[in-house]
Parts: C-alpha cells; structure tokens; sequence
C-alpha cells in the first residue's frame, strides 16, 4: 500500500544532541514537507521540498535541517541549536501537477528531550 | 489574530447529535482542508474543497469563499467521531506563479462524543 512512514514513532533524546526523522514515501510525490506540532497551537512548517536535491525553509527552520537526495526520502534533523525541540513532528507529501492536490501525512514522530 | 481560526475549541456532544464546527480566515486561498487527528496522532484528510459543498457519509464540508467562512458537519455523531478536527488553508499560487502548497493551519477542535 502507498503511504508515508515515520520513524519511530517515539524518540527520546539528551540535551545537546542532534538526532534524525525519518520520513519516506512511495507516493511518487514530488513535494515533502515538515511540520511541528505544539499543544494548544496549529501545525507550522519547517522546511519544505518541491523537487529533489532542493529545499527551502519554512516558517520555524532556525535550528533544523533537512536532505532531499531522493525523492522518496525526506530526513530532518533537530540539532542542539534548536532551543525547544520537544514536539510532534508531522511528515507530509504532495503531489505537485494541478492545483487542488491534497497532502497526505504521516504518523508523526513524539520527541522528547531529557 | 491568527490567519486561520477555529471555533469551538473544545466540544462535547452527546451520541447521534448534529455536530458543526466553524473556520474562519482571513487570507487568500486556492483551497481549505478539513483533517482529522486521532489520539495516535497521524492525520487523515477529510475534505478538500474550494467552494460549494462535499458530502462523504456523514460528513459535510461547505465553504463560502465571500465571507471566508467554512464549516464542517457531522451528522448523527458517534464516539468513534471523537477527535481532533483541524481547518488547514492553501495560499495561492505566488508571483512567480508556483505554488509549493503552504498549508496555514487552525489550532484545532477537541471533539468528544459520549455514548
């Protein structure tokens, strides 16, 4: 079946350290996007990609950063430098030809830093 | 003020009441999305519209792109219908005429339906 994977679903890490999301799709979809989700808040996006070896920031990047070396792989890293990285972090994808394509989400990922 | 807003924020109904939950938004858009987060967290989409009206079983989805206004129905609600409902909006196409689909998200609606 197509869809988005997220791996894991939970993360536990010290302060100080980067660690690596895992988000890879078999959709064929050209654009991939990242989400962070805070109680009581909407979704607000990171990075997002519209094509492969390309990416672009999006609202809340400082302290995050991705790859895109193929398309079905979409890895973000929170480094040491993001000062709240306990979150749920959502991985989307799109197709991009036409307008009203929707975006499909993976499971999530709960990180928890200690 | 948030570009994107939702009311309730919270909601409690009772099994088989008639459920609406409101958007309201302040910028333009090429499309609104409704979504659904279960507790797990992953989210589904429900409904993607840019004017009139879309119905699937017992959900109902109208926008009126005049007023900014859309609302999500649910009819003869169920427990199973408890849930995170959260209103999503497409930006335009930018001036370079792409368009990467930034969504702008609402903070949500708890829905809790008792049996």
């Amino acid at each position: 079946d197509g869809g988005i994977t997220q791996s894991p679903k939970y993360l536990f890490r010290k302060e100080g350290q980067n660690v690596t999301l895992s988000c890879e799709q078999n959709l064929n979809h050209d654009a991939m996007y990242w989400y962070r989700q805070d109680p009581g808040q909407g979704l607000r996006l990171i990075y997002y990609s519209q094509i492969v070896n390309d990416f672009q920031k999006g609202d809340i990047a400082e302290g995050y950063s991705v790859s895109r070396e193929k398309k079905e792989s979409f890895p973000l890293t929170v480094t040491s430098a993001q000062k709240n990285p306990t979150a749920f972090y959502l991985c989307a994808s799109r197709k991009t030809s036409g307008d009203y394509n929707e975006q499909f989400f993976g499971p999530g990922t709960r990180l928890t830093v200690l | 003020k948030n570009e994107v807003e939702q009311s309730p924020q919270n909601l409690t109904a009772q099994e088989g009441e008639f459920i609406t939950i409101n958007c309201s938004y302040s910028v333009g858009i090429s499309a609104l999305h409704w979504l659904q987060q279960h507790p797990g967290g992953g989210i589904v989409s429900l409904f993607m519209l840019s004017s009139g009206k879309k119905k699937h079983g017992r959900l109902i989805a109208t926008i009126n792109i005049q007023e900014k206004h859309s609302s999500l129905h649910i009819t003869a609600s169920h427990p199973r219908d408890s849930a995170v409902y959260i209103c999503a909006v497409r930006s335009p196409r930018d001036a370079g005429g792409t368009s990467y689909g930034k969504l702008t998200f609402g903070q949500g609606t708890i829905l809790t339906v008792h049996p």
